[in-house]
C-alpha cells in the first residue's frame, strides 16, 4: 500500500489566522486525496476530493473559500484553514487510493488542529 | 455508494473472539468490502480486504455470505490493545470512501 505522511501532527493557533496542513504521499504518485474532518467521538466526515492539476471536489455544506486545497503535484495536497475559528477546531486526515485496492485507502496520521 | 450498519459498541474480554457484524444490502458488483481500525487521534489503519467468501492474514478473518449483503471481521483472542474503533467500508478504487459510526470495541481484562 502507499505510505502518507501528513503534517503537522498537531497545531494550536489563534482566532482568526490560517493554518495549512500537508499531505504527502510518500512512495506513489496519488492523482486523488481525500480529506476528513473527525470531532471527538465521532466518525470521519468527507470534505473534499482533491484532484491532482483540477479544483477540488467539496462535499455539500463544506466552505470551500473556508477550506482551500491544492493539489499540485502528485505527491503532496495541502488543506488551509482559512481565518480560523474555535468551531474549526477538530482532527482532519487526509487518505490516498493505494497502488492497488488490495490495500483500499491508505490514510493520514492526522492533524490536531485547536484554534483558540 | 452502498451504506453501512454496524453495531455502535461491543464489549469483549482479553482472549476472546471477537466477531463484528457489518450490513451492505446495496453492495454493487463492483465493490470490495474493507475494514479500518481507528485509535484515539490516529487516522484509520487498514485492517483487511475482501471480495466474496473468506479471507484471512495475520490479524484478522473477513467472512462474506454468497449474497454480499453483509460481512463479519473476526479478530482472534483479542487483546487490551485491540480497544478501538472499527469501520467497515464498501467501495471501489473509483470512490471517495465515506465512514459509517462504525463500531466502538472495548476489550477488558
Amino acid at each position: 500500500g502507499a505510505v502518507v505522511s501528513q503534517h503537522p501532527s498537531w497545531v494550536i493557533c489563534k482566532s482568526g489566522t490560517s493554518v495549512k496542513i500537508e499531505c504527502r504521499s510518500l512512495d506513489f504518485q496519488a492523482t486523488t486525496m481525500f480529506w476528513y474532518r473527525q470531532f471527538p467521538k465521532q466518525s470521519l466526515m468527507l470534505m473534499a476530493t482533491s484532484n491532482e492539476g483540477s479544483k477540488a471536489t467539496y462535499e455539500q455544506g463544506v466552505e470551500k473559500d473556508k477550506f482551500l486545497i491544492n493539489h499540485a503535484s502528485l505527491t503532496l495536497s495541502t488543506l488551509t484553514v482559512t481565518s480560523a475559528h474555535p468551531e474549526d477546531s477538530s482532527f482532519y486526515i487526509c487518505s490516498v487510493i493505494g497502488r492497488t485496492f488490495n490495500y483500499g485507502y491508505t490514510f493520514g496520521s492526522g492533524t490536531r488542529l485547536t484554534v483558540v | 455508494l452502498a451504506k453501512t450498519t454496524q453495531p455502535i459498541s461491543m464489549d469483549s474480554y482479553e482472549g476472546q473472539e471477537v466477531n463484528i457484524t457489518c450490513s451492505h444490502n446495496n453492495i454493487a458488483t463492483n465493490d470490495y468490502i474493507t475494514w479500518y481500525q481507528q485509535f484515539p487521534s490516529q487516522g484509520p489503519r487498514f485492517i483487511i480486504q475482501g471480495y466474496k467468501t473468506k479471507v484471512t492474514n495475520e490479524v484478522a478473518s473477513l467472512f462474506i455470505p454468497a449474497d454480499r449483503k453483509s460481512s463479519t471481521l473476526s479478530l482472534p483472542r483479542v487483546s487490551l490493545s485491540d480497544t478501538a474503533v472499527y469501520y467497515c467500508l464498501v467501495g471501489d478504487n473509483n470512490n471517495d470512501m465515506r465512514f459509517g459510526a462504525g463500531t466502538r470495541l472495548t476489550v477488558k481484562p
